[in-house]
């Protein structure tokens, strides 16, 4: 089945910093990306949706800014958190699909955390 | 705009009971719903993927019933197990986008 690999698990940062997640698809071509962040006890929200060659498409009220991502091949998509501050801390997870009509695949996620 | 909603919010049960979770979607153009499982602090595994054209959906102890009409989905678990406890999400993908819109999300607990 479909596989994608997402690191690190667990990040801690010094605020101010920067932080790179990298999402993987193993076994497959991934068209397109996605990025979630998931607060406790609570679902997912859509960050933003990345094309592979082309620009990130944000969610209303997500930071360009501070979430850089890049989708540089058809395996590979990057979110770098830019000046990191403790309310960035947060569980990020990816996703990603050859086509939606066949569903989606889900990286384990990371733990941002911030201090 | 897709409004996702599952009830109940939690369950609690003992084990070797057969359960029902809810969802259901106010807008009935989608591609697919999907049911995915998250264990506390990990990702989402995928469960059943019932695309618009289908009614349901089966693997092992898990059934999922589609109907896109009614804007309804549920998910049925068999003879439930401790190992079961997670939070279980139900999504749709609209047509004419990738999106994901995700639910509210149940968490269940099966007790031994």
């Amino acid at each position: 089945g479909a596989v994608v690999s997402q690191h690190p698990s667990r990040v801690i940062c010094k605020s101010g910093t920067s932080v790179k997640i990298e999402c993987r698809s193993l076994d497959f071509q991934a068209t397109t990306m996605f990025w979630y962040r998931q607060f406790p006890k609570q679902s997912l929200m859509l960050m933003a949706t990345s094309n592979e060659g082309s620009k990130a498409t944000y969610e209303q009220g997500v930071e360009k800014d501070k979430f850089l991502i890049n989708h540089a091949s058809l395996t590979l998509s990057t979110l770098t958190v830019t000046s990191a501050h403790p309310e960035d801390s947060s569980f990020y997870i990816c996703s990603a699909s050859a086509s939606g009509y066949y569903g989606y695949t889900f990286g384990s996620g990371t733990r941002l955390t911030v201090v | 705009k897709q409004e996702v909603t599952q009830i109940p919010a939690a369950l609690s049960v003992p084990e070797g009971e057969n359960l029902v979770l809810n969802c259901s979607f106010t807008d009935s153009a989608i591609y697919n719903l999907q049911w995915f499982r998250q264990d506390p602090g990990k990702g989402l595994t995928s469960l059943l993927l019932i695309q618009s054209s289908q009614r349901e959906q089966t693997s092992g102890r898990l059934n999922a019933s589609l109907d896109k009409s009614s804007g309804r989905s549920t998910l049925y678990i068999a003879a439930s197990q401790p190992g079961d406890s997670a939070t279980y999400l139900c999504a749709v993908s609209r047509v004419g986008t990738d999106k994901l819109i995700f639910g509210t999300g149940t968490r269940l607990q099966v007790f031994p």
